[in-house]
């Protein structure tokens, strides 16, 4: 099973509106983390914002906020007041003590990718 | 501070060939990790030190040795490369995995 899902292969959003991206995770461990990276056309990755299982509040950072579900599993990342140069790849992964690539490593989404229009 | 570096950033190897890529970090992490990425993909990881002497599998070890003998440097080896080892690879560095890692720019590797 998925043990990170991002439903949207692609997604389209208006310059200077909002747009969120979904991701749902599947875990049994109570402590774990979800991060959010930005990888544009160049192809570096670019580490966005993290929410721990355990935090009370969701994580913002500048533009981009995190919605924690923790109930329905999903860690939607939104990017408010969208700029063309927020066009790209955006991976959902997570850290768990389960993760089949090793104990606390992270588990990737396969991405979405973000097109700003003008 | 040069973060992550990656030597070298394009490579086209035969089939049966043998490579080493090289990863450097600077910010004296103890986490070291490979990761690839194919198209469709998100990352995958093939090995990862969590300290100077150590290496562990990761997802998708096979085909891959690793070694990290100065905790700056983390070194990917492909014994003898085959078309599926394709892809562009990543290093990446972290304090510990409680914390966001730190990407290279990549190397894209293309096996012929």
């Amino acid at each position: 099973a998925q043990k990170i899902t991002q439903t949207q292969p692609g997604m389209f959003v208006q310059e200077k509106e909002a747009v969120t991206l979904d991701c749902t995770y599947d875990t049994s461990d109570p402590s774990y983390g979800l991060f959010w990276y930005k990888q544009p056309s160049s192809g570096e990755m670019i580490f966005l914002i993290y929410q721990g299982s355990y935090d009370q509040q969701n994580a913002t950072e500048g533009r981009y906020s995190l919605n924690f579900q923790k109930a329905r599993k999903s860690a939607n990342l939104v990017i408010s007041a969208s700029q063309l140069g927020d066009s790209a790849m955006y991976f959902c992964a997570m850290r768990d003590r389960y993760s089949g690539a090793g104990s606390y490593q992270l588990t990737f989404g396969k991405g979405t990718k973000l097109s700003v229009i003008p | 501070n040069a973060g992550v570096t990656q030597t070298p950033k394009f490579r086209v190897l035969k089939t049966g060939q043998s490579m080493t890529l090289l990863c450097a970090q600077d910010m004296n992490h103890e986490y070291m990790y490979w990761y690839r990425q194919d198209p469709g993909m998100g990352l995958r990881l093939i090995h990862y030190s969590v300290g100077e002497g150590t290496t562990a599998k990761g997802e998708v070890p096979d085909g891959y040795n690793v070694s990290r003998l100065k905790k700056q440097n983390f070194l990917l080896g492909l014994e003898s490369a085959a078309p599926s080892q394709t892809s562009v690879y990543f290093c990446a560095s972290s304090p510990s995995p409680f914390y966001e890692q730190y990407f290279g720019p990549g190397t894209r590797l293309t096996v012929t």
